[in-house]
C-alpha cells in the first residue's frame, strides 16, 4: 500500500441497508478524516480522529458512525442508508506535528443510495 | 459555523494568469490551504499560508492577509493541465479543515 486507500471505489445501495466504507493509510499519520463532497457544497467533514482510540463529530455527522481501533484504519458506517447520503466520500489523513499538517486524500468512494 | 467564499467558475487562456480569491470568516485560524482537484480525482495539496504575505512555488503563488480574512491563489503561465477545481480551506480548529465550495478553472487553447 502506498499512501491512503479506500474501498469500494463505487457502490449502489438500496435505502435502509447498512454499509461500511473502508479507509487505510500506511503513512503512520495520527489524524484521519471522512468528508463527503456534493456539487456546489464542497467538502464537508463528517467525522474525524486525532489519534487511535478517539473520534469526533464534524459538520455533518448524522447518520454516520466511525471507529479508530488502530492507527491505519478508519472505517465509516452508514447504519441505514438514505438517498440524501448519495455522494462522493473522501477519506484523508495528516500528521499532528510539524509546521503545518497537510491532509492527504484517498481516491474516494462514489456511493449511490436508491 | 465557518464561512469560506470563493468564485464558482473562472475561464482563462493558455499562457495567461488567473487569480482565485478566497474570503473567510472562521471561529479560529491556524492556517489556510489551497488544494487542486481534477475531475473525478482526489484533492492534492498546493500551498499553505499562516503568516501574511506571498508564498511562491513555481508557477503557483498564494497570498494571505489575516486582518482582511482574504487569500488568493495565483496561477501563472497557464497550461491545459491546470484545468481543475481549486479548493480554499481554513484550519479553524486543531487539524480540522473547513473548505470553500471550490473554483472550477477552465483553460482554453
Amino acid at each position: 500500500i502506498a499512501g491512503i486507500t479506500q474501498a469500494p471505489t463505487s457502490q449502489i445501495l438500496a435505502a435502509g441497508r447498512r454499509m461500511t466504507l473502508r479507509c487505510t493509510q500506511d503513512m503512520r499519520h495520527n489524524a484521519m478524516y471522512w468528508y463527503r463532497q456534493d456539487l456546489g457544497l464542497g467538502l464537508r467533514l463528517i467525522h474525524y480522529s486525532n489519534t487511535a482510540g478517539t473520534t469526533g463529530k464534524g459538520e455533518v455527522p448524522d447518520g454516520y458512525s466511525v471507529s479508530r481501533a488502530n492507527t491505519d484504519d478508519f472505517p465509516l458506517t452508514l447504519a441505514s442508508a438514505v438517498p440524501s447520503q448519495t455522494s462522493v466520500y473522501f477519506c484523508a489523513s495528516s500528521r499532528t506535528s510539524g509546521d503545518y499538517n497537510e491532509q492527504f486524500f484517498g481516491p474516494g468512494t462514489r456511493l449511490t443510495v436508491l | 459555523g465557518q464561512n469560506i467564499d470563493q468564485p464558482t467558475e473562472m475561464t482563462a487562456t493558455e499562457g495567461a494568469i488567473v487569480q482565485i480569491n478566497c474570503t473567510y470568516q472562521t471561529s479560529g485560524f491556524n492556517g489556510l490551504f489551497w488544494y487542486q482537484q481534477h475531475a473525478g480525482e482526489a484533492p492534492t495539496f498546493l500551498s499553505y499560508n499562516v503568516l501574511d504575505g506571498l508564498e511562491e512555488k513555481g508557477r503557483f503563488s498564494s497570498f494571505l492577509s489575516r486582518s482582511k480574512g482574504y487569500s488568493y491563489l495565483l496561477l501563472k503561465e497557464l497550461q491545459m493541465k491546470d484545468s481543475a477545481s481549486y479548493l480554499c480551506a481554513v484550519e479553524a480548529d486543531d487539524y480540522k479543515l473547513s473548505f470553500g465550495a471550490g473554483t472550477t478553472v477552465t483553460v482554453r487553447a
